[in-house]
């Protein structure tokens, strides 16, 4: 089954604790991406990656890092969480613009 | 700043009638538009797309439409399912086919 799948989907932690957020895909898709939804914002795009080793910044890059080593992996990592990043954070990944993006169930974090 | 908008936080309709979304952007250098739709506690749903050189795409019960000169476009579903309750997300992608700016959603509710 086509899929994108997100690890942990819940996840509460305390301020200034590093921590990773996985994420794969398993359609060989070449561009991958990071969103966080908060009420009355949407989404916004947090990172992006159109290939293996090739990250750009999105809308709201302050305070997250990713990697792209492998086609199908995309972590999100908070080297040091704030309150402020509490969110619900999506990944996705797309076989190209106009045909959309296949979005993960989503992690839920909470930041004390 | 906000380039993509959705100025309808929710909108209800009754069952088998026409639900109309809208969705206003502020680039006219998109080169594509996208619907998702989202049921809670899942990721979004790619709905349909359309490119910014076209004025309409229709795909079974959903049409989207997209006034360039307006900067607006809209999607329109017809005839509305209760199953179609969920909220309705309008992104755009730059025209460097890597960044995609979503709106803030709205929320349909179709009424039996």
């Amino acid at each position: 089954e086509a899929q994108v799948t997100q690890n942990p989907r819940y996840l509460i932690t305390v301020t200034g604790k590093k921590l990773t957020v996985t994420c794969s895909q398993n359609m060989n898709h070449e561009y991958m991406s990071w969103y966080r939804q908060d009420p009355g914002l949407g989404l916004r795009q947090i990172y992006y990656s159109m290939n293996v080793e090739v990250t750009d910044k999105g809308d709201v890059p302050e305070g997250y890092k990713v990697s792209r080593k492998e086609k199908r992996n995309f972590p999100l990592i908070l080297e040091s969480p704030s309150p402020n990043q509490t969110s619900l954070y999506f990944c996705a990944s797309s076989p190209g613009g106009f045909n959309g993006e296949f979005f993960g169930p989503g992690t839920r974090l909470t930041v004390l | 700043d906000q380039q993509v908008k959705q100025n309808s936080p929710s909108l209800s309709v009754q069952e088998g009638r026409i639900s109309i979304l809208n969705c206003d952007y502020t680039n006219s250098m998109f080169d594509y538009f996208l619907w998702y739709k989202k049921y809670p506690a899942e990721g979004p749903t790619f709905l349909i797309s359309i490119s910014s050189i076209k004025d309409k795409n229709e795909d079974g019960r959903f049409t989207v439409f997209l006034n360039k000169s307006a900067k607006h476009l809209s999607l329109h579903i017809v005839p509305s399912q209760p199953g179609d309750s969920a909220v309705y997300f309008c992104a755009a992608l730059s025209n460097t086919g890597n960044q995609f700016y979503f709106g803030t959603g709205t929320s349909l509710t179709v009424i039996p």
